[in-house]
């Protein structure tokens, strides 16, 4: 089993609806992180959370909001999907020591139609 | 502005052949990694540098500070290679914030 697993991997919706999308990891870490990713450009931070009561903004935040159930599992909803929002969605995670190492899901597809 | 610029975009290769791919960077980091990412969309990490060089098979990464320069190496190119390759980059103190390049598409042909 992979040690940061997706679910749903694929997903087509309609715009308005809301959608969630599943983070969990085995690797015990404390700092979780979800990308979106878009043709030609690079990975940009939605939110990351370095335990379960520390949830922070990234760069493109709007639109979006998550959930730290417990250390393992960190949860992206749109609350009402756009079109705008279809993209590939990466969970990372990473240890809280002092250390740059970064894990990450096989990504989830979503299509906002 | 990107903190992150790899190069080339898009690289074809035939199989055997000797690959380099770019990147560099404009802040100062505590780390940089090599992503590859598969067709199928999952991301691995390949190598984490602070300095020098690593080596794992046929990947080989280097990393120049003073320059702010990295390149990964790929000897005896496969096809099993073909992938899309990421440079992210760390700044110090701040586990937050990876800069993440575009991207090198990366196809070897038999």
């Amino acid at each position: 089993d992979a040690d940061v697993t997706q679910t749903p991997r694929n997903r087509i919706t309609k715009t308005g609806k809301r959608i969630m999308l599943e983070c969990s990891q085995t690797k015990g870490h404390d700092r979780m992180y979800w990308y979106r990713q878009d043709p030609g450009l690079g990975l940009r931070l939605i939110y990351y959370s370095f335990d379960v009561k520390d949830i922070n903004k990234g760069e493109i935040s709007d639109g979006y909001s998550v959930s730290r159930q417990a250390q393992a599992k960190f949860s992206l909803s749109l609350e009402s999907a756009i079109p705008n929002q279809t993209a590939l969605y990466f969970c990372a995670t990473g240890p809280g020591a002092n250390t740059g190492e970064l894990f990450f899901g096989e990504g989830s597809r979503l299509t906002v139609l | 502005k990107n903190e992150v610029e790899q190069s080339p975009q898009n690289l074809t290769a035939q199989e055997g052949e000797f690959i380099t791919i770019n990147c560099s960077y404009s802040v100062g980091i505590s780390a940089l990694h090599w992503l590859q990412q598969h067709p199928g969309g999952g991301i691995v990490s390949l190598f984490m540098l602070s300095s020098g060089k690593k080596k794992h098979g046929r990947l080989i990464a280097t990393i120049n500070i003073q320059e702010k320069h990295s390149s990964l190496h790929i000897t005896a190119s496969h096809p099993r290679d073909s992938a899309v390759y990421i440079c992210a980059v760390l700044p110090p103190g701040n586990f937050n914030k990876f800069y993440f390049g575009s991207g090198t598409k990366l196809n070897v042909k038999p």
